[in-house]
């Protein structure tokens, strides 16, 4: 089955920095790749997706880049707010849909003011 | 709140205990799905129903695990003779057919089973 891995478990950056959080999958057939932020103790929510036949996709100040090729996608948040604290997840779908998605172990970002 | 919603929010069972949870998608959706999240972990996918049918179901879902969606609207999870191990977050999320294809998560049923 897919696999994905998700890198680095925690990351803290300065109010205003960019950050980056990356994932790899195993199956060449993924199709659809969702990030989720989750709050302490909230529900995880939908940020930005992105599917195979498109290399990047933004929004705002969140973007996601994917590289069919070396089965590896991005997640970039730019001026990063305390707000933006959270646990964010990657995922990967073979179904182009959210059937069946198979998330990474997470990213504990912390923003410090 | 018009979210999917899921009771209860949380659940403290004794070993050995049956436990039901039950999830409320969003009115207009006719996909459900049931996920697992271990603490430090992402979700791991159980089951997904499309309106009342169960299309796909995980290896990790057990012969003591049990869903339903009876009328294609609410869905309910059993786990029949609990054991520690199966201490975790209980999330439900559901979404549109095709051409849309987020993913909107409930805030979970977080079961302890002492």
């Amino acid at each position: 089955g897919e696999n994905v891995e998700q890198h680095p478990s925690t990351l803290s950056v300065q109010e205003g920095d960019s950050a980056v959080i990356k994932c790899t999958y195993s199956d060449s057939a993924s199709n659809y790749f969702p990030w989720y932020k989750q709050e302490l103790g909230k529900r995880p929510q939908l940020i930005i997706d992105i599917r195979s036949n498109v290399g990047e996709k933004k929004d705002q100040r969140i973007a996601v880049t994917l590289n069919k090729t070396a089965k590896h996608f991005s997640l970039h948040i730019t001026e990063t707010q305390p707000e933006d604290s959270a646990v964010y997840f990657c995922a990967a779908s073979l179904s182009g849909s959210a059937r069946q998605l198979t998330f990474g172990s997470g990213t504990q970002l912390t923003v410090l003011p | 709140d018009t979210g999917v919603s899921q009771d209860p929010r949380h659940k403290i069972t004794k070993r050995g205990q049956n436990v039901t949870f039950r999830c409320d998608p969003i009115s207009e959706h006719n996909r459900l799905y049931w996920y697992r999240q271990t603490l430090g972990q992402g979700p791991e996918f159980l089951t997904y129903f499309q309106n009342e049918a169960q299309l796909e179901k995980s290896r990790l879902l057990s012969d003591r695990f049990s869903a339903e969606r009876p009328k294609g609207s609410f869905s309910t999870l059993e786990i029949q003779r609990t054991e520690q191990g199966d201490s975790a977050m209980y999330l439900c999320a559901s979404s549109m057919g095709t051409g849309n294809t987020e993913a909107f998560f409930g805030q979970g049923t977080r079961l302890t089973v002492v």
